[in-house]
């Protein structure tokens, strides 16, 4: 089992350019979710996917669309790149049973930056 | 809004000897409490789930406890090792429904001297 994968690991944008950030999962998890780190604050939700074909705005979600493209696979897109941005952005997965007891299983991020 | 608080600045200990790491909210009446580790450039990674009924957790040398009343948990790592050198995260369900979602304190880093 893989985990949760995402690509790329590394990425450089210039101001105004789009890009998508791809994740995966092979353990058969219903939720998956986005996240942005930056440093002093925290893992932050961007946008949750409870279910195949339902996602949801999450603390931060300006900027950022996502796809819950089969129950696998979870894409965020950045449709056009800013400098607030620059972040590492993790891909998450839970199985959920009840509200609480989920563990979350995380991607190793993608290092974004934004000149 | 329901707030979770971490100690921000880095805690330095000796090997050998017990760290003790501190997670407080407020605005919120969780039923459970997880605490991940992060190692740099690297995903989270879940260590130890309590329940409010619970009190304590213990797992190897790590020891977790939850008081609901003074809306705090204590992470506790017994006969540190450099390798324990880590970002530690707590978090707790974001409202009721079953999405899953979770809401992380901003961690605190953990620097074991050998």
């Amino acid at each position: 089992n893989a985990g949760v994968t995402q690509t790329p690991k590394f990425q450089v944008l210039k101001t105004g350019q789009s890009m998508t950030l791809q994740c995966a999962q092979d353990m058969n998890h219903n939720s998956m979710y986005w996240y942005r780190q930056d440093p002093g604050m925290g893992l932050r939700l961007i946008y949750y996917s409870a279910s195949e074909g339902t996602t949801d705005k999450g603390e931060v979600p300006n900027g950022y669309n996502v796809s819950r493209l089969n129950k696998r696979e979870f894409s965020l897109r950045l449709e056009s790149a800013a400098p607030s941005q620059t972040s590492v952005y993790f891909c998450a997965s839970s199985e959920v049973r009840l509200a609480g007891t989920d563990t979350q299983y995380f991607g190793p991020g993608t290092r974004l930056t934004v000149l | 809004s329901q707030k979770i608080e971490q100690n921000s600045e880095a805690l330095n200990i000796q090997e050998g000897k017990t760290a003790t790491l501190t997670c407080n909210y407020t605005n919120y009446s969780p039923a459970y409490l997880q605490w991940y580790r992060q190692d740099p450039g690297r995903g989270p990674v879940f260590l130890l789930l309590i329940r409010e009924n619970e009190k304590e957790k213990r797992k190897e040398r790590l020891k977790v406890t939850f008081d609901t009343t003074l809306k705090q948990s204590l992470f506790h790592i017994t006969a540190s090792q450099p390798a324990d050198s880590a970002t530690y995260l707590c978090a707790l369900a974001s409202g009721s429904s079953n999405t899953g979602k979770l809401i992380f304190g901003q961690g605190t880093t953990l620097q074991v001297k050998p």
